[in-house]
This record gives structure tokens, C-alpha cells and sequence, in this order.
């Protein structure tokens, strides 16, 4: 089983829609968590932190759930300039190598 | 520059071939990590360095890979008689701080070098 697992889509929604993914990690003492976005042929930016009381930033809700190990993100009012791949990192947890998922592909139609 | 410069931007070898990629990081950023990211996967850890210093290179897949970063800024990947195997993309990534210190400090990447092995 992979350290960190997401579904890798592709998701495929209309404008306006609201989506949401969600990341599994298997080390319960992580400590550190992350969406980042990445388009096509380009490198990864980060998009947002994931703190354990979950944070907004617009459009974009991250949250935390330790009990069940994964962190989620939901996007409100999709546009079609969302359309990217994103992956979720976990950091911590007796060792400090960043640990990136798979990303989940996200498409936003007209 | 004011962010994390790789070159070259694409790379096309022959099989056998050496070849040496470089990540200029971010002035001042401590901590250097590189990557190797296949088509449709997330990035996987290949090496960290703290400053001059490589703690970690538990990813590299092979003893034909070889990163240095002698005065703590600039970085190279090498990679000694390339396989097929080796094609991906290579991303850098640099954060400020000593990142065993506080893994909750996000990294900035690099556009990657595009490695080809013919």
C-alpha cells in the first residue's frame, strides 16, 4: 500500500460545480500536510496548507481528518481555469521526506 | 532570480550517455530537495540537502545517480550511463528552513528538466 493514495480521476465537471477529492496517508504521526496544483507539462505550486481545524482560501476549503488518516479539498463554483492536476503531500511523522500522492485530474467544462 | 531556476529545460541522450542537470534555488533557501516524476505520477523523493550537506539520499534508484551542492547553493543531479529507464521529468524544489527542523513549510519548485534517453 502507498504512503499516500489519491484517486487519480480524471474528474470531469461542469462549471459553477462544486467538487471535492480526498487523500489518504497510511503514517498516523504525519504532521504536515498540502495540496499543491500542477499543470499540464508545468512545475507544482503550492495551492494551500492543510491546518487540523481546516482553512478556507476562497473557493478552496482544506481540511483534516487524523482519525481516518486523509485530508480533503473541495472546490466551490468550479471555473475552467481549476483544470490541473492536484496532489496532495504529507511531511513528518519520523521523517521529514515530503511524500507526494499521485495528484487527482481535475477537468472543468463549459 | 526570484524563483527556484532549472536548465536545461529539456535533455535528449543517448542511452550510455552522462548527463548533469542543474537547480539554481531560491537566495538563501536552506533546504534543496530533487525528484524524478513519471508521466501520470506525483513527484518521488530522490535526495535532500541542508545546505552543502546531502542527509538524505535514500531515493536515488541506483549508484548512477549522484547529486552534489558543494557551497550550499547550486545543485547538480548527475546521472552515469543513462538507461531508458531514466527518462522523466526532474524537478528541484528549495524551502528556507532546515526542513527536518519544520517539515510544515511548503517547497518551491523548479519548471523541471525533461529528460529523454534514447
Amino acid at each position: 500500500r502507498k504512503e499516500v493514495e489519491q484517486d487519480p480521476g480524471p474528474f470531469n465537471v461542469p462549471e459553477g460545480a462544486t467538487v471535492a477529492f480526498n487523500c489518504t496517508y497510511s503514517n498516523s504521526a504525519s504532521q504536515s500536510f498540502f495540496w499543491y496544483r500542477q499543470d499540464c507539462r508545468k512545475e507544482p505550486k503550492l495551492l494551500m496548507s492543510v491546518y487540523s481545524s481546516g482553512n478556507e482560501d476562497g473557493r478552496f476549503t482544506a481540511q483534516l481528518n487524523r482519525a481516518s488518516q486523509y485530508i480533503s479539498l473541495l472546490i466551490r463554483d468550479s471555473k475552467l481555469s481549476d483544470s490541473a492536476t492536484y496532489l496532495c503531500v504529507v511531511n513528518g511523522g519520523g521523517s521529514y521526506i515530503p511524500t507526494f500522492g499521485r495528484g487527482t485530474s481535475l477537468i472543468v467544462h463549459p | 532570480g526570484a524563483g527556484v531556476s532549472q536548465s536545461p529545460r529539456y535533455k535528449v541522450a543517448k542511452r550510455g550517455q552522462d548527463v548533469a542537470l542543474r537547480c539554481d534555488p531560491i537566495s538563501g533557501h536552506v533546504s534543496l530537495f530533487w525528484y524524478q516524476q513519471a508521466l501520470g505520477q506525483g513527484p518521488e523523493f530522490l535526495t535532500y540537502f541542508q545546505n552543502e550537506a546531502q542527509l538524505d539520499k535514500s531515493g536515488l534508484p541506483s549508484d548512477r545517480f549522484f547529486a552534489e551542492r558543494p557551497e550550499g547553493s547550486v545543485s547538480t543531479l548527475k546521472i552515469q550511463r543513462t538507461q531508458q529507464e531514466d527518462s522523466a521529468v526532474y524537478l528541484c524544489a528549495s524551502s528556507l528552513g532546515a526542513h527536518f527542523m519544520d517539515s510544515n513549510q511548503p517547497q518551491h519548485f523548479g519548471d523541471g528538466t525533461r529528460l529523454s534517453i534514447l
